[in-house]
């Protein structure tokens, strides 16, 4: 059964302090992985698609890279408006349309 | 402005009584799709559609129905909601150019079944 684990559960940062997101699946024939920001009640916000093994994106302080095997959600000094549930997702067919979601990261910037 | 509108955003009613959440999107996209979001669960798939008069069942269908007779809107229906189905949802929209894609959801439904 395709799977998406995202890791860890939440995150509590100091401001300034940089960590990483993991996001892992098992998706054969990876066709793209997709990052998405999202507030407390609130819709999630797309940040990124990645698409093949090797590719970076950035988006003001975050940094998303992808393996064969999983995606990386860097946080580089990252602020109190960072913070919120980080979700990842995959299509688990051939269409676009069909996305399995992770269960998210929850983080929190300290000032 | 480029958006995806749902409508109610926030709805409380009983046991069996029909509803339809409305789903708008003003970005001419082909695919839409409805997610609902509960606590420790995540967010989970109920329908997605590839086009008008395409829709396909996602992971947790049982329940709702949909239908996409224009390409803008995408309705969630609720037949005979049960306490269950008490939930937050999210409607999305999406677009393929080439091997690329982008999806985007709007603000969400929240709903009570008593």
């Amino acid at each position: 059964e395709d799977q998406v684990t995202q890791s860890p559960e939440a995150l509590r940062l100091q401001e300034g302090e940089s960590s990483s997101l993991n996001c892992s699946y098992t998706v054969s024939g990876l066709r793209g992985l997709f990052w998405y920001r999202q507030d407390p009640g609130k819709g999630p916000e797309f940040l990124f698609t990645l698409y093949s093994a090797g590719e970076e994106k950035e988006k003001e302080r975050l940094k998303a890279t992808l393996t064969k095997k999983e995606s990386f959600l860097h946080i580089t000094a990252p602020k109190p408006e960072d913070s919120a549930t980080y979700l990842c997702a995959v299509p688990t067919t051939d269409s676009w349309g069909k996305l399995q979601f992770g269960a998210g990261t929850q983080v929190v910037v300290t000032p | 402005e480029a958006q995806v509108t749902q409508n109610p955003r926030y709805l409380i009613t009983v046991t069996g009584k029909k509803l339809t959440v409305t789903c708008s999107q003003n970005m001419n996209h082909e695919y839409m799709s409805w997610y609902r979001q509960d606590p420790g669960l995540g967010l989970r798939q109920i329908y997605y559609s590839m086009n008008v008069e395409v829709t396909d069942k996602g992971d947790v269908p049982e329940g709702y129905k949909v239908s996409r007779k224009e390409k803008r809107n995408f309705p969630l229906i609720l037949e005979s909601p049960s306490p269950n189905q008490t939930s937050l949802y999210f409607c999305a929209s999406g677009r393929a150019v080439g091997s690329s894609y982008e999806q985007y959801f709007g603000p969400g439904t929240r709903l009570t079944v008593t």
